[in-house]
């Protein structure tokens, strides 16, 4: 299984462009890298999904280099209602069951 | 509208006493899967179902069983439930149950949680 690791916290203020990497070097040919954000009292919610090089929706962006071996979440511009935790996720087939290994999650402080 | 739903929200009760967590999908998702989550732990998969009469254990599963007797339906159930499994659980839909290659990728939809505590 591919482990991830990320940042305990982050802290940033309004308006700035927030990166967050996880690092998974165990990562496999068919795994995918996904991001999901989960605000306090809530299940956690899709963000981002990408397999190599570069994915871009309407909030966010994700990087991933040539080895895979880790990824970067880019939020253009954050506000505080981006305040919340963001989980690296790495999506593996695993002796022929679907593995799903979550980090330990990034907490964004987003401050005014 | 298309949702994950989890009954009951809170629960409370005490050792040993059998309890049942209903998790429900109205999207036709072939995978659903329960995690717990627990402070500086993050998520941990419990169980999870590829289909229809199909489960598997997750990463925690030692006293928990599922079933998944109809698509829709993903019931978590504690045998006997003990302190150390307090928590907070999550369900968790996908439209299919494989990532098989560059363009199966597949989101996972999760409900609204149920905290859960054992006396």
């Amino acid at each position: 299984l591919a482990k991830t690791t990320q940042p305990i916290s982050m802290d940033s203020y309004e308006g700035q462009e927030v990166n967050i990497t996880c690092s998974h070097n165990n990562i496999a040919t068919n795994d995918y890298i996904t991001w999901y954000q989960q605000f306090p009292s809530q299940g956690p919610r899709f963000i981002i999904q990408g397999y190599k090089t570069k994915v871009t929706n309407e909030v966010a962006s994700l990087f991933i280099p040539a080895d895979r071996k880790s990824s970067t979440l880019s939020l253009p511009r954050v506000s505080l209602s981006d305040t919340a935790v963001y989980y690296c996720l790495v999506e593996a087939m695993d002796t022929g069951r679907r593995a799903l290994t979550f980090g330990s999650g990034t907490r964004l402080q987003v401050q005014p | 509208e298309a949702q994950v739903t989890q009954n009951p929200r809170y629960l409370i009760t005490v050792t040993g006493k059998k309890l049942t967590v209903t998790c429900s999908q109205n999207m036709n998702h072939e995978y659903m899967s329960w995690y717990r989550q627990d402070p500086g732990l993050g998520l941990r998969q419990i169980y999870y179902s590829m289909n229809v009469e199909v489960t598997d254990k997750g990463d925690v599963p030692e006293g928990y069983k599922v079933s998944r007797k109809e698509k829709r339906n993903f019931p978590l159930i504690l045998e006997s439930p003990s302190p150390n499994q307090t928590s907070l659980y999550f369900c968790a839909s996908s439209l299919f149950g494989l990532a098989g290659g560059p363009s199966l990728g597949e989101t996972q939809y999760f409900g609204p949680g149920t905290r859960l505590l054992v006396l």
